[in-house]
């Protein structure tokens, strides 16, 4: 499996606070997505990334913005955290045309 | 979009029982994954499978993309094959690159 490293695992921020999410991928894949699971609704595509500096919406991406400065981070930034917003992140990677690998998860509850 | 949709959404089985998981898709696809995300919340890549079949122990899929779906098989299930089986296709006429998943099988092995 890829190298994906999530941080933090778990965080309790409170609504209307800036949170940032990193993923980071020892594997030099090209691709790098951003994922939320919520019950009822499997993984939706928040945004995904295609190269350095080269990013693009997903299915459920008000409310949120990234950034990838260089191959290995990708970072999710919620800049002012609602309820809603309470789900269990994840990031995948892929080297592109090939299977996909995903990070263990960031738990995240907006209080 | 796309539309992936699983069935059944819930299974109960007895240890050793067989059973098919089922995910049908709307439109053509250039990769399908399965995965399996324990009750940890892991995802665990299954298989890698956009068309054709493929076997890993007690574990096999098939996928006929002209029709449009993809079959998992397990055999002689055991209660570690708890948890929830998710299929993603990657669309094959836009969206390239993009990951999108159904909402899964939920799977309760009772020893």
């Amino acid at each position: 499996d890829a190298g994906i490293t999530q941080s933090p695992r778990h965080k309790v921020t409170e609504t209307g606070t800036p949170v940032t999410l990193r993923c980071h991928q020892t594997e030099n894949h090209r691709y790098m997505y951003w994922y939320r699971q919520d019950p009822g609704h499997g993984l939706r595509l928040i945004h995904y990334s295609y190269g350095v500096k080269d990013t693009d919406k997903g299915e459920v991406s008000d409310g949120y913005s990234v950034s990838r400065s260089k191959t290995e981070d990708f970072l999710l930034t919620l800049e002012s955290a609602t309820s809603s917003q309470t789900s269990v992140y994840f990031c995948a990677t892929t080297m592109g045309g090939t299977e996909a690998f995903f990070g263990q998860g960031t738990r995240l509850t907006v209080v | 979009g796309i539309q992936v949709e699983q069935s059944p959404p819930d299974l109960i089985l007895q240890e050793g029982a067989n059973s098919t998981l089922r995910c049908n898709f709307s439109d053509s696809v250039n990769n399908l994954q399965w995965f399996h995300q324990n009750p940890w919340g892991q995802l665990i890549n299954l298989f890698y499978i956009p068309s054709g079949t493929k076997q890993n122990g007690r574990l096999s899929a098939t996928t006929v993309a002209t029709e449009r779906y993809s079959l998992l098989y397990i055999s002689s299930s055991q209660t570690t094959d708890s948890g929830v089986y998710f299929c993603a296709v990657e669309p094959a006429t836009y969206n390239f690159n993009k990951f999108y998943f159904g909402s899964g099988t939920k799977l309760n092995v009772k020893p």
